[in-house]
C-alpha cells in the first residue's frame, strides 16, 4: 500500500466555521507534512511532524492547527479562516525527516472559504 | 540562499514529439539532493526521481531521462515520445535542509 488518502477532497466553508482536514497513510512512514498550494504556485510546506513530534512550524498563523494523534494519521484543525486561506492542501509522506528523502503525497483537499 | 529556477511557464508540444524541461538550481551547499515530481490535474504530486549532488550520471527510465550537469547547476528533464497521458505540472525541487520546489512547468500533450 503506497497510498497517502485524505479526506474530504472538497470543503467549502465560511469564516466563522471550524473544520478539520485528515490524511491516513499504511506505509510506516514516520515523517507527514502539510503543504499549502495556491493555483499554478508550487507547494509551499506549512508543518513537519516526526515521530508524531511538531518538528518544523513555518510560522503558519494560529488558525490552523496540526495534530498527529498516531503515526499514521494526520489532522489540520481549522477555525475562523481567510478567504485567501482557499487553496489546495496536501499531506505528503516520507520514510523519515532526513534530506534525501522522497515524498508520497495525496490527492489534497481543495479548501473554500467563503 | 537556495533557489529552483524553471523558467519554462508552459509548454505545448503535439504527441510523439520529444520535450525538454529544464531546471536551474543554487545552493551554496556540497551535498544535497535533486528531485522531480509530476502533477497531473488529479492533484497529488508523483515522486519521478531523485538525485544527490555526489552522482552526476544521467538517468534514463523508460521514455523519461534526466541530465544532471553541476558544472551548469542543472537538472534538465526529457520526455521521448510524449504522450496526452504525460500533461501535468512537472516541478523540479532541490533538499538541502528543507524542500524547495521551482515554480513548475506546465506542459500539454496535444493529440
Amino acid at each position: 500500500d503506497t497510498e497517502v488518502t485524505q479526506t474530504p477532497k472538497h470543503l467549502v466553508m465560511g469564516m466563522t466555521n471550524k473544520k478539520s482536514l485528515k490524511c491516513e497513510q499504511h506505509m510506516g512512514h514516520r515523517a507527514m507534512y502539510w503543504y499549502k498550494q495556491k493555483a499554478k504556485k508550487p507547494p509551499e510546506l506549512m508543518f513537519v511532524y516526526s515521530y508524531e513530534k511538531l518538528s518544523i512550524n513555518e510560522s503558519v498563523p494560529s488558525r490552523f492547527s496540526p495534530e498527529c494523534p498516531n503515526s499514521s494519521l494526520l489532522n489540520l484543525h481549522l477555525h475562523a479562516l481567510q478567504p485567501e486561506d482557499s487553496a489546495l492542501y496536501l499531506c505528503a509522506s516520507s520514510q523519515d525527516q532526513g534530506f534525501n528523502e522522497k515524498l508520497f503525497f495525496g490527492s489534497g483537499t481543495q479548501l473554500s472559504v467563503l | 540562499a537556495q533557489k529552483v529556477t524553471q523558467a519554462q511557464t508552459e509548454i505545448s508540444v503535439v504527441e510523439k514529439e520529444d520535450v525538454t524541461l529544464d531546471c536551474v538550481y543554487e545552493t551554496r551547499d556540497t551535498t544535497y539532493y535533486l528531485f522531480w515530481y509530476k502533477q497531473p490535474p488529479s492533484g497529488e504530486l508523483v515522486f519521478l526521481i531523485r538525485r544527490n549532488s555526489f552522482d552526476e550520471q544521467n538517468e534514463i527510465s523508460g521514455r523519461y531521462s534526466w541530465n544532471f550537469q553541476k558544472s551548469t547547476s542543472s537538472f534538465n528533464f526529457t520526455i521521448t515520445a510524449s504522450q496526452v497521458v504525460d500533461s501535468a505540472v512537472y516541478f523540479c525541487a532541490l533538499q538541502g535542509g528543507k524542500l524547495i520546489f521551482g515554480q513548475g512547468t506546465e506542459l500539454s500533450v496535444k493529440p
